[in-house]
């Protein structure tokens, strides 16, 4: 049973580019979330989708970022007009069921560096 | 605004001694996750404690969830190398959706 998959695992981007980042759930799974961590620091939320909605987005910057979990295919991040202090890694989670208390499973994470 | 402070940041130690960490809130929290996370790697669950007063054992792990709910305690007995890493406390309250993270305690394992 494969787990949460991310892709890329590493992306460089140049000031004013856009990125764009990709989840896959674990199978049967139809909450995401999306988490970002930079250096020596724990995670931070960022937003909550469930297939087609957004839930939560209250942990995501207002511009630039967007969040989408279609009917079909992976969750994408997508960053619009990249800075240097969105260079972090951006873990996505999975999970079966909606909160409380239920396991969010956690990829590998992408890691985004902007030059 | 919810927040969790873990105490050590860094904890260096040799291999086969006992120790420690802490994670602390001013808040109550329904249930409290502990994850371990290695380099380049995502966190991994290792436990999620849910009643006041309650204590897990994961093999050489204990884990304790504060009777109030407001703070826990990962305690591990004879430290191997295998244990180092990041380990996480997360916090999630009923009412809402977001996981609330500790800035973790990096823990170094010398052999």
């Amino acid at each position: 049973n494969a787990g949460v998959m991310q892709n890329p695992r590493h992306l460089v981007r140049r000031r004013g580019q856009e990125a764009r980042l990709r989840c896959s759930p674990m199978k049967g799974h139809s909450h995401v979330y999306w988490y970002r961590q930079l250096p020596e620091e724990g995670l931070k939320f960022m937003v909550y989708l469930q297939k087609e909605n957004i839930i939560d987005e209250s942990g995501m910057p207002k511009e630039r970022f967007s969040a989408e979990f279609p009917k079909e295919g992976p969750s994408i991040l997508r960053i619009q007009q990249v800075v240097r202090g969105d260079s972090a890694a951006y873990f996505c989670a999975s999970s079966r069921d909606s909160p409380p208390g239920e396991t969010q499973y956690f990829g590998p994470g992408t890691r985004l560096l902007v030059l | 605004t919810q927040l969790l402070e873990q105490s050590p940041q860094f904890l260096s130690i040799q291999e086969g001694e006992n120790l420690t960490v802490y994670c602390n809130s001013s808040s109550v929290f329904s249930s409290l996750q502990w994850y371990r996370q290695e380099p380049g790697e995502g966190p991994v669950l290792l436990v999620t404690v849910v009643t006041g007063g309650e204590v897990k054992k994961l093999k050489r792990l204990t884990f304790q969830f504060g009777d109030a709910r407001k703070d826990s305690s990962l305690h591990i007995t004879a430290a191997q190398t295998g244990d180092t890493g990041l380990y996480l406390c997360a916090g999630y309250n009923t009412g809402g959706f977001k996981t609330i993270f500790g800035a973790g305690t990096r823990l170094f394992v010398k052999a």
